[in-house]
């Protein structure tokens, strides 16, 4: 049972131009989202979060939109710069009721961006 | 560097063997978390430690067992192991039990191979 979803497996734009990677989940408990990006032979990093009390949370050319009615959210990076080229994971969490650190986390999309 | 410290960083070892990939938390972080990437997956939840004690399991084998020591390191034991338990096995840190606000943070993981 896929609780999170990156039906992306990759995505490729132009250095400059806006990337939109995508992320569906089906548990309506989840509280508590966050972005990681990864980079060959090295661990997942924390990019960007989002609380379900929110619909939008922006650092820099990083921008996070929640849909809860949806159950969708979208990581926006405007402008894309090549260095961007990574594995993007979303990730959820039940934070508030599960008082856990267990996150769920998505396949991943592969962000490609061309010079 | 993460501060989180994964070895070995490959393994390549043969089916019905044993394992163990130890970890050794960020100074400060009490507590450890083991996830399982496997081919064209998303990070899969094994297991928390806080502390030294259990504070969340996901779906993980019996095969598998985890221990947090008290010096704060963990070791993530495979036995018996299967064609399948090839896979990126990740460790990550955070200071309390609960999700922090940028979740936690991910060693470089252990590529285990078995033939």
């Amino acid at each position: 049972d896929q609780q999170v979803k990156q039906n992306s497996p990759s995505l490729s734009v132009q250095e400059g131009r806006i990337s939109i990677l995508n992320c569906d989940y089906t548990n309506s408990m989840f509280d508590y989202f966050l972005w990681y990006k990864k980079y060959p032979a090295e661990g997942p990093t924390f990019l960007i979060s989002i609380s379900s009390i929110k619909d939008k949370n922006e650092d820099g050319r990083f921008t996070v939109f929640l849909n809860k009615s949806a159950k969708h959210l979208s990581l926006h990076i405007v402008p894309s710069q090549p260095g961007d080229s990574a594995v993007y994971f979303c990730a959820a969490s039940s934070r508030l009721s599960g008082n856990t650190g267990k996150l769920i986390f998505g396949q991943g999309t592969t962000l490609q961006v061309k010079p | 560097d993460s501060g989180v410290t994964q070895t070995p960083k490959h393994l390549i070892t043969a089916t019905g063997q044993r394992v163990t990939l130890r970890c050794s938390p960020r100074s400060g972080d009490l507590s450890v978390y083991w996830y399982q990437q496997s081919l064209d997956q998303g990070l899969q939840f094994l297991i928390q430690y806080y502390n030294g004690e259990e504070r969340a399991k996901g779906n993980i084998l019996e095969r598998f067992s985890a221990q947090q020591f008290p010096d704060l390191h963990s070791e993530l034991n495979l036995s018996s192991l299967e064609l399948g338990d090839s896979a990126l096995y990740f460790c990550a840190s955070s200071v309390g039990w609960g999700l922090a606000n940028y979740g936690y943070t991910f060693g470089s993981g252990t590529r285990l191979t078995v033939v």
